[in-house]
């Protein structure tokens, strides 16, 4: 079956680095990926989608590129800050139609 | 005006008992959604529902039954609740995108089985 993996160790990091986070799929080839991110106690809220014949997209501080060929998603926060603090989730539909997402990784921005 | 809302927000109940969750979306879309999100933070989608019929049902216990009143809500009745249902479950909605449909979600409704 298709799987999302994320790593699940939290990353931490310094007020001004760029943070960055990995997203890798098996047994599946998705035309599109999506991240997500979720702050405690609140639902998760879309914020980039990256189509698998767009190698890169930004928005903002945000970046995001799609390897097909590794089956890898990089989601990169440039001049992080404290606000940026929460966890990040991929996704994509899987053959079924159905959204299915990584277990997320928490992200920490130490002042 | 809160674009996916849920209540309650927390609920305690006992083994054994039956709950409902509301969701409610003012979006306009066709798609609705229940996800479950365990202790481990993995966000499984149980049902998605467009136009009201049901289209997707994954391998979810029949104690959970899903009710689509119109395109607007989606509603989770729980029967006979058992610890393991202890999660936050989540409503969300989208437009009928096949396979690029972002997701709206809901704020979460916290169940805490006893």
């Amino acid at each position: 079956s298709q799987k999302i993996e994320q790593n699940s160790e939290a990353l931490n990091i310094q007020e001004g680095k760029t943070a960055t986070l990995t997203c890798n799929y098996t047994n599946y080839s998705p035309a599109y990926l999506q991240w997500y991110r979720q702050d405690p106690g609140r639902g998760p809220v879309f914020l980039l989608l990256i189509r698998e014949n767009e190698k890169e997209k930004r928005k903002e501080r945000l970046k995001v590129t799609f390897d097909t060929t590794l089956k890898q998603s990089l989601f990169h926060i440039t001049a992080s800050q404290p606000a940026d603090s929460a966890t990040y989730l991929c996704a994509f539909y899987n053959q079924g139609g159905k959204l299915i997402f990584g277990q997320g990784t928490e992200l920490s921005v130490k002042p | 005006d809160t674009a996916v809302s849920q209540t309650p927000k927390y609920l305690v109940t006992q083994m054994g008992n039956d709950k409902s969750i509301k969701c409610e979306q003012n979006l306009g879309h066709d798609t609705m959604y229940w996800y479950k999100q365990d202790s481990k933070k993995f966000l499984k989608i149980m049902f998605s529902y467009n136009n009201k019929e049901l289209i997707i049902n994954e391998t979810v216990p029949n104690r959970f039954s899903p009710k689509s009143p119109d395109k607007a809500h989606l509603n989770l009745h729980i029967n006979s609740l058992e610890l393991g249902d202890s999660a936050v479950y989540f409503c969300a909605s989208s437009h009928r995108q096949p396979n690029t449909g972002e997701l709206f979600f809901g704020e979460g409704s916290r169940l805490t089985v006893l």
